[in-house]
């Protein structure tokens, strides 16, 4: 079936240094959204990606979908404290299920203050 | 202001003693889903209703039922908890339709079962 791999798993770094998430699908995706989960809290939404070499900023977050639509990434540039938590890519496929959204394992980020 | 709101927060229960979590939502939107989230894993879809349709994940275990009364609450049986069920469960919802709509999650349930 379909699935949707993110790397790295865990990623440390100090305050002030980026980071980056990547997440790759086996197939097409129709889009992908990205969440992010605070510790001890729930996954909320931050962004969706629907077009081929799509790229978009919030602040300091640069999202992009790759060409192919089977890949994307999450960049952060000078970490906060803030940005603590798990960052979730989800992807819905090309079969049009309803409910066919597919989380990856998520890439948990620590910064060092 | 409009919310997903699930209740309770914690829930203890005892192997094999029924269970139900419930999930209510003032969006209005059309979609409900459960989700079990094990620590440190991601949310796995277990079943969602679009509208009053049911549809179930080909891997979700008898074990879990769901029931929505209304568009506003939906609810997860869990009928014989076993100990590999404790787990956060979360509630979202979205707008009717398209795959490109936004989820909105619930603060979540966290299950332990002893």
């Amino acid at each position: 079936g379909q699935q949707v791999m993110q790397i790295p798993q865990y990623q440390h770094v100090q305050e002030g240094e980026d980071f980056t998430t990547y997440c790759n699908s086996s197939t097409t995706l129709s889009n992908i959204q990205w969440y992010k989960q605070r510790p001890g809290g729930h996954p909320v939404f931050l962004i969706q990606l629907v077009k081929s070499g799509e790229v978009k900023k919030q602040k300091r977050l640069t999202f992009q979908f790759g060409e192919a639509k089977k890949n994307s990434s999450l960049h952060i540039t000078a970490t906060q404290t803030t940005d603590v938590g798990t960052y979730f890519c989800a992807g819905w496929g090309d079969g049009g299920s309803q409910g066919n959204l597919i989380f990856g394992k998520g890439t948990k980020l620590s910064v060092k203050p | 202001d409009a919310m997903v709101i699930q209740n309770p927060r914690y829930q203890v229960t005892q192997f094999g003693k029924p269970v139900t979590l419930s999930c209510s939502q003032t969006l209005n939107h059309n979609v409900m889903y459960w989700y079990q989230q094990k620590s440190s894993q991601a949310p796995k879809l277990l079943f969602h209703y679009y509208d009053k349709d049911f549809n179930n994940e080909a891997d979700t275990p008898d074990n879990f039922q769901s029931r929505r009364p209304n568009t506003s609450f939906c609810f997860l049986d869990i009928r014989s908890p076993g100990l590999g069920d404790a787990a956060m469960y979360l509630c979202a919802t979205s707008t009717a339709g398209p795959q490109s709509h936004t989820q909105y999650f619930g603060p979540g349930t966290r299950l332990t079962v002893l």
